[in-house]
């Protein structure tokens, strides 16, 4: 069974760090590239960062790049995103997601429960 | 990037009703379309991608058709557990995008 598992949410103030972790299981994690997601609270969900299966291509969404760094490490099963310069706007539940597809054609096919990023001061 | 647009963001329908929800995207998407369940609370959960293709363990009466800037999610018989939101999402291009769903509710 394929599971997902995010850490790392919490409290931050206007301009500072988060790093949020997504361990997976249940399917062969280095083969598929690996997904960030967020809903802001009764919002719509919103792609936030992909990086592939190698770990060596990243894509962001325009409204965290330069400030959000995805990374990965196959061995642990694990990837991350690392976030700095949090704003407000950033407040949302975050979800990894796995990919499925080929090339870059990507849709979602298991994702975790969440955990919530709230950015107050 | 690419817009998509789904209605209606409301329906109320009974117990056994078919119902339809719409995705127009703002350029051709081939048949690069996703369309996922959301109950409150939960993670959002794959039906339907490649726009008509039926995720494994999904029941048999969700069904998706469409391509290039048009889509539809169909619900055969609406039952008590289809009270959710539903998104499309296309994956034509690496910046993905979400329409902003269409909530479920039953009569």
């Amino acid at each position: 069974e394929v599971q997902m598992l995010e850490s790392g949410g919490g409290l931050a103030q206007p301009g500072g760090s988060l790093r949020l972790s997504c361990t997976a299981s249940g399917f062969t994690f280095s083969t598929y590239a690996m997904i960030w997601l967020r809903q802001a609270p009764g919002k719509g969900l919103e792609w936030v960062s992909s990086i592939t299966n190698r770990g060596d291509t990243t894509y962001y969404a325009d409204s965290v790049k330069g400030r959000f760094t995805i990374s990965r490490d196959n061995s642990n099963n694990t990837f991350y995103v690392q976030m700095d310069n949090l704003r407000a706007e950033d407040t949302a539940v975050y979800y990894c997601a796995k990919a499925r597809g080929l090339g870059l054609n990507w849709f979602f096919d298991a994702w975790g429960r969440g955990t919530l990023v709230t950015v107050s001061s | 990037d690419i817009q998509l647009t789904q209605s209606p963001s409301f329906l109320s329908a009974s117990v056994g009703d078919r119902v339809t929800i719409t995705c127009r995207a703002s350029q051709g998407i081939s048949s690069f379309l996703a369309w996922y369940q959301q109950k409150p609370g939960k993670a959002p959960n794959l039906l339907i991608y490649t726009a008509s293709t039926l995720q494994s363990g999904v029941p048999s009466r969700f069904s998706g058709s469409g391509s290039g800037t048009e889509f539809a999610l169909t619900i055969s018989s609406l039952q008590p557990e289809d009270s959710a939101t539903y998104y499309c999402q296309q994956f034509n291009s690496y910046s993905f995008t979400f329409g902003g769903g269409t909530k479920v509710e039953i009569k």
